[in-house]
């Protein structure tokens, strides 16, 4: 079967780093996404990973192993308005995306 | 550029009753695919649509049913509601279907089954 695994809360101090996981099982992959959703409003893209390495986009880098069917989202400097649900997906070989269901990241100052 | 738009933003329905949900893709999107999310939980595949032909469903049962449209908007159907489909349900369009595409989301029609 199909499978996302990711934490169900983390809690983190402002400015500080955390690592938010995720290890997936697809039919096929296509890639590993991250989404970030604050509560009431629709997901946004963050990164796409496809091939084996860390992605940096200026505070936020994910990394991607497909040997291990692992990812992570590292978010750097925290700040509060980083608080939000933090979605990993992967898409399966028919270009599906399937979701886990999401990382509730706690920001306290 | 127009971005994902989704109609209504609030319904309240009564079991047994039929909703129909809008979306309006991103302009030069000609895929669609929608979601529903209930609360606390990742967003689960319903369908998607690419061209006005279903192009992949996930396991909903056959009451969830949609449409595209020639200017690639689209409908979500749901006949015969429960209280187990209260969610939010999002739309999200991208470019094309094949090969890896960024969805963008719409901002979601919350719905209520009392």
């Amino acid at each position: 079967g199909q499978n996302i695994d990711q934490p169900t809360e983390m809690t983190a101090t402002e400015g500080a780093i955390v690592q938010i996981n995720c290890t997936y099982q697809t039919s096929g992959f296509n890639g590993l996404f991250w989404y970030q959703q604050h509560a009431g409003e629709a997901p946004t893209f963050l990164s796409y990973n496809v091939l084996d390495g860390l992605e940096e986009k200026g505070r936020f880098s994910s990394f991607l192993s497909r040997s291990k069917g692992y990812s992570y989202l590292l978010l750097k400097e925290l700040q509060m308005k980083d608080s939000a649900s933090y979605l990993c997906a992967a898409m399966d070989s028919n270009y599906q995306l399937i979701w886990g269901a999401g990382t509730k990241l706690i920001i306290k100052p | 550029e127009t971005g994902v738009t989704q109609s209504p933003t609030h319904l309240i329905k009564t079991r047994g009753q039929q909703v129909t949900l809008r979306c309006s893709s991103q302009s030069g999107h000609n895929t669609v695919s929608w979601y529903q999310q209930a609360l606390g939980q990742g967003p689960q595949f319903i369908f998607q649509y690419y061209r006005e032909e279903e192009n992949g469903r996930g396991n909903f049962p056959p009451r969830f049913s949609g449409l595209q449209f020639p200017n690639y908007s689209s409908e979500l159907n749901v006949n015969a509601l429960e209280l187990d489909d209260s969610a939010l349900y999002l739309c999200a369009s991208s470019l094309e279907f094949q090969g890896v595409h960024e969805q963008y989301f719409g901002p979601g029609t919350r719905l209520t089954v009392t």
